[in-house]
């Protein structure tokens, strides 16, 4: 079957670095998705890695192995309003997110 | 990036009674919507596929005569929960996919439904 892991909490310190895991097993494979989401709104995108290695986008950085099925989110320099879920998704061969469960990231001041 | 909206936000309605939402592409045209439900703590779950000028292709397990949903146009697909009951009471969130190849969603705000 296809499935996503990911912790389900994490808590953090103000101005510190956290890195979110990701592992996957799917039908195929077309790239993987990083989503933030604040309680009660809709998930935003911050991500998306189809080849191996680590992409940066200003704080967050988000890397891929496909080898590996495993995937990170990297966020620096922490701030409140970091505090949100974070969903990791898969898309597979027939193009269908796959989606964890989401990382519950609590930053603390 | 580009943009959707969902309407209404918030919805209380008594036990029985129907529920529409929409969901619209405000600045492109999506012939494919994907129609999502949340429950509290728990990750997004794909409902149906929302195909413009077609029928919908619903997930196993979701009740296509209970979760209604018609794509008349390119930027507007709505999803109608029939005879709502408590249990539908969760998050829905609409999403389309913009143009980049990768197939990026770009998700509506989403509806709160509350059954009581």
């Amino acid at each position: 079957g296809q499935n996503i892991d990911q912790p389900t909490e994490m808590t953090a310190t103000e101005g510190a670095i956290v890195q979110i895991n990701c592992t996957y097993q799917t039908s195929g494979f077309n790239g993987l998705f990083w989503y933030q989401q604040h309680a009660g709104e809709a998930p935003t995108f911050l991500s998306y890695n189809v080849l191996d290695g680590l992409e940066e986008k200003g704080r967050f950085s988000s890397f891929l192995s496909r080898s590996k099925g495993y995937s990170y989110l990297l966020l620096k320099e922490l701030q409140m309003k970091d505090s949100a879920s974070y969903l990791c998704a898969a898309l597979d061969s027939n193009y269908q997110l796959i989606w964890g469960a989401g990382t519950k990231l609590i930053i603390k001041p | 990036g580009a943009v959707v909206s969902q309407h209404p936000s918030r919805v209380i309605c008594k036990s029985g009674t129907s529920v529409k939402i929409e969901c619209r592409s405000l600045d492109f045209q999506a012939t494919t919507m994907f129609w999502y439900r949340q429950f509290p703590k728990q990750s997004l779950m794909l409902m149906a596929t929302s195909n413009e000028g077609s029928k919908a292709t619903y997930e196993q397990g979701v009740e296509k005569d209970k979760f209604l949903i018609n794509h008349a146009s390119l930027t507007l697909s709505t999803l109608t929960v029939t005879s709502a009951h408590p249990e539908d009471s969760s998050f829905y969130i609409c999403s389309a996919p913009g143009l980049a190849e990768y197939n990026e969603q770009f998700f509506g705000p989403g509806t709160r439904l509350t059954v009581l």
